[in-house]
């Protein structure tokens, strides 16, 4: 398993702003995954960010919107750009075990975007 | 793109058997199928993950028929702390084609 902790747990943001959300990793992993989760709802995958290479979005994410780095197999940043209330969410990380198709999930960082 | 359907909730007591049910149609043949477990203000926890047949850990059974077009998440002898919503997972994250798609999740509530 994995030990996964993101910065920050929560933050309040003013419209127009930018959040960048870090996800540390207490192992080397080669997936790291970004998903959103709004009040109430299921979990939507943002994108694939993998050590080395671009990120990969899903259909209704784009990079402008949600740039990812990821700069070593232990860390990954996600950032909120140019916020409005709709980006207002839980966005979590998470980790992809190659011995298995296991997920290992972040306590998740909860945003509010006035 | 292989989505998937859940109850949206689920009533249960103590000490009974759980059965909760997802649907997904168009699996693909790499995709594998995963049921995860969340607490309030918790990211999603694993419970357990198979591909075709049965599949038995020490928390769970994952039954899925031959098709592949469902799946049953079966949990013996709940307890209430077992209480919290389960989503069911369709894909393969190592491959390019396949998408990872989470269910809406079965709120599942235990009482005494």
């Amino acid at each position: 398993s994995a030990v996964i902790s993101q910065k920050p747990s929560r933050d309040i943001c003013q419209r127009g702003t930018s959040l960048t959300i870090q996800c540390q990793v207490d192992s080397q992993v080669t997936m790291m995954f970004w998903y959103r989760q709004q009040p109430g709802q299921s979990l939507t995958l943002i994108a694939t960010a993998n050590q080395g290479s671009e990120a990969t979005y899903e259909s209704g994410f784009v990079i402008d919107k949600f740039p990812i780095s990821r700069p070593n197999l232990t860390f990954s940043t996600l950032t909120v750009s140019n916020m409005s209330p709709e980006d207002s969410s839980i966005y979590l990380c998470s980790v992809g075990d190659t011995r298995s198709y296991e997920q290992y999930f972040g306590p998740g960082t909860r945003l509010t975007v006035t | 793109l292989a989505k998937t359907t859940q109850p949206i909730s689920m009533d249960s007591y103590e000490g009974q058997e759980v059965n909760i049910t997802c649907s997904h149609n168009n699996i693909a043949t790499n995709d594998y199928i995963t049921w995860y477990q969340q607490f309030p203000s918790q990211g999603p926890r694993f419970i357990i993950q198979g591909y075709k047949t049965k599949v038995t850990n020490e928390v769970a059974s994952l039954f899925i028929p031959a098709d592949r077009k469902s799946s049953t998440l079966s949990l013996p002898r709940v307890s209430l702390s077992d209480t919290a919503v389960y989503y069911c997972l369709v894909g393969d994250m190592y491959s390019s084609a396949s998408k990872i798609i989470f269910g809406s999740g079965t709120r599942l509530s235990i009482r005494p």
